[in-house]
């Protein structure tokens, strides 16, 4: 039974580039969530994708978008990167009907330069 | 006020040593609580639920303490493979999952 799995899991940008981030969740999981971890903080919400669409989100700007496709797996979408955008991305997976805790992916570790 | 709080350390352990960790919330509707250790460049892994019985996992005992809002982490007989770091995660939900994590304490255990 896989985990959850992200894509890729390196990636180095420039500024005022646009990237995709993938993850597909555990088998079973219906509800993504995406977080952004600078280093040395904790991850911080972006937002979570339930039944395709974005039920709650962060304190992040517009730049951050996402998707969710009918097989659950989700995408994050970050527009006019920034310096600041250097961060692991970490997206996390649960099923929404029950009331075990969500399990995190290994991450995308971005560089924008 | 930080809706999640910790102390970052880093806290440095000999081995055998017991060590606690102290995390405060701000949101008395809060309703569950996590301990997650995230090793270094690793995502983070659920370390163990916390209830307001108080629950034990072997060397790992946590608690919660709602009129004082914080949660608390207590290793007994730290081990070298403890060093990382500790992430004290907050859930409100309110019809759907707000997960708040602290900034994280990070232990090192050593020889």
């Amino acid at each position: 039974d896989a985990g959850v799995t992200q894509s890729p899991t390196h990636l180095i940008k420039t500024r005022g580039q646009q990237v995709t981030l993938r993850c597909s969740p555990k088998s079973g999981h219906d509800t993504v969530s995406w977080y952004q971890q600078a280093l040395g903080q904790g991850p911080q919400f972006i937002f979570q994708y339930y039944e395709e669409e974005e039920r709650q989100r962060g304190n992040f700007p517009d730049r951050f978008s996402g998707h969710q496709f009918p097989n659950y797996s989700s995408e994050l979408n970050v527009n006019a990167l920034l310096l600041g955008d250097s961060a692991l991305y970490l997206c996390a997976s649960t099923f929404s009907a029950s009331m075990e805790t969500q399990y995190f992916g290994p991450g995308t570790r971005l560089l924008v330069l | 006020r930080k809706e999640v709080e910790q102390d970052p350390g880093p806290f440095n352990v000999p081995e055998g040593a017991t060590v606690a960790f102290n995390c405060t919330y701000s949101n008395s509707a809060s309703q569950s609580f996590f301990w997650y250790r995230q090793d270094c460049r690793k995502e983070p892994k659920l370390l163990m639920s916390v209830y307001s019985s108080g629950n034990e996992d072997g060397r790992f005992t946590a608690q919660l303490n709602r009129a004082s809002q914080y949660i608390s982490l207590l290793i007994r007989d730290s081990k070298l493979s403890d060093s990382a770091t500790y992430l004290c995660v907050v859930e409100n939900s309110g019809g759907y999952q707000k997960v708040t994590f602290g900034t994280g304490t990070k232990l090192q255990v050593i020889p």
